[in-house]
């Protein structure tokens, strides 16, 4: 079955510092989308980011990039100049012909943010 | 804005009781899924539609039952709650693109079976 492994439970960071979330999956698929999603406390889960994995750039939203490693199955997510906001569970998630069409999430991370 | 909501943020019932859980959105959105979030399991799909009055089997649907008549509205339906289904539910939606495409999210319910 296909796995989405999120190998922090817990990461914190200064406020204003970067910050990598890391995320790796397995599939033998070479076509496939990743997504990053952020579940603020009590809050609604929104897109962060998405990448195509035929796409070779890095997908990039404002101060949220990733560092897509198709060779080896990585889907890292940099948050740059963490604010306050940023504090949430993050989740990362891939979805493919072989996942049964549907996301296959990881555990998620949560993202502490220290002021 | 897309906005998916759900009918309730918190709810407490019995243990054999019959658990409605519904949620609208207004994106006219073809398809609709529901999530179980458990913690350190992420989430897990129970159930999703992708159109009026057709329903597909997730990763864990037993114990579960869904209704969508309208195309603005999902219901997940818990015949007789059992102490396991207490957890944190979450409907989403998507456009034509399918499961590829962004998801939007509800606010959740946070049921407790007693």
């Amino acid at each position: 079955a296909q796995t989405v492994t999120q190998s922090q439970p817990e990461m914190s960071v200064q406020e204003a510092e970067t910050v990598t979330l890391s995320c790796t999956y397995d599939t033998s698929e070479s076509d496939y989308y990743l997504f990053w999603y952020k579940q603020p406390p009590s809050r609604q889960m929104i897109l962060v980011i998405r990448q195509e994995a035929y796409k070779q750039q890095n997908a990039t939203e404002n101060r949220f990039s990733v560092n897509f490693q198709k060779a080896a199955k990585s889907f890292s997510l940099k948050i740059s100049d963490s604010q306050l906001g940023d504090a949430a569970m993050y989740f990362c998630a891939y979805f493919a012909a072989d996942s049964n069409y549907q996301l296959i999430w990881g555990a998620g991370t949560k993202l502490i943010i220290k002021p | 804005d897309v906005k998916v909501t759900q009918s309730s943020r918190y709810l407490v019932k019995r243990t054999g009781e019959k658990v409605f859980l519904e949620c609208v959105q207004d994106m006219d959105h073809e398809n609709m899924f529901w999530y179980r979030q458990d913690p350190g399991l992420g989430l897990r799909l129970i159930y999703f539609s992708y159109d009026v009055k057709m329903k597909e089997k997730g990763d864990i649907p037993e114990g579960y039952s869904v209704s969508r008549e309208k195309k603005e509205r999902f219901s997940l339906i818990l015949e007789s709650a059992s102490t396991n289904q207490t957890s944190m539910y979450l409907c989403a939606s998507s456009g034509l693109a399918g499961v590829k495409d962004t998801q939007y999210f509800g606010p959740g319910t946070r049921l407790t079976v007693l």
